[in-house]
């Protein structure tokens, strides 16, 4: 079955300070790849997203994803984060067995000045 | 830029009672999807729709839930008799093409059932 893991819950970070948050995912094939955020009380923005071809991706918000074959990890990161980073980012799976996501658990980022 | 949006941004109801959030897709999608997110919780699949007809539904989509194309523009998930654990944050997503295409997430419609 498939399935999409975020192994830290929280992650707490300086402003200015380089940030990763990490995803594995459980799948027979290559599946599309997505990182999207949420912002209290919003929906979900699609900052990124790996279909095939170079496997380091950029995405909106000076934010980037490498996608890892052999690990199954697509993480998540970024040189320098702001304070407006601070949101949930979810890691997602698109299967080609359906229309349908899987999503991780999120990780939720808090950015202190 | 196109969006996907939702009404209402937040639903109180009884227990026993039906509720219908509604959705529009952006214009040119053909693939509609209903999530949840119990708080706290990761979002999870409820349902695909094209071509006026599910493609797909997880094991929590059951006779309860319905989904609909009343109009060209609306995509609607019905709730027939809401029970406490249908609280939850419901989003609405769309996207161009299937087997996964982006999809666009709405902002939710937070559903709160009494």
């Amino acid at each position: 079955a498939q399935s999409v893991t975020q192994p830290d819950i929280h992650i707490t970070v300086s402003e200015g300070a380089s940030l990763e948050l990490r995803c594995n995912y459980s799948y027979g094939a290559t599946p599309y790849l997505f990182w999207y955020v949420q912002s209290p009380g919003q929906g979900l923005q699609l900052l990124l997203k790996y279909f095939s071809g170079d496997t380091l991706v950029q995405g909106i918000k000076g934010f980037e994803a490498e996608f890892k074959r052999s690990q199954s990890s697509f993480n998540l990161r970024k040189p320098s984060v702001h304070w407006s980073d601070a949101a949930e980012y979810f890691c997602a799976v698109g299967v080609f067995t359906g229309n349908q996501f899987y999503f991780g658990t999120g990780t939720s980022l808090t950015v202190i000045p | 830029e196109p969006e996907v949006t939702q009404t209402p941004s937040h639903q109180v109801t009884q227990m026993g009672q039906e509720v219908i959030l509604r959705c529009v897709p952006i214009s040119n999608h053909l693939y509609f999807y209903w999530y949840r997110q119990i708080l706290g919780q990761k979002v999870e699949f409820l349902v695909s729709f094209y071509n006026n007809e599910i493609s797909e539904k997880s094991e929590i989509f059951d006779d309860q839930f319905s989904v609909e194309r009343p109009d060209g523009s609306n995509f609607t998930l019905k709730i027939r008799s809401t029970k406490l654990e249908d609280s939850a944050m419901y989003f609405c997503a769309s996207s161009e093409q299937g087997i996964g295409d982006t999809q666009y997430f709405g902002p939710g419609t937070r559903l709160t059932v009494l």
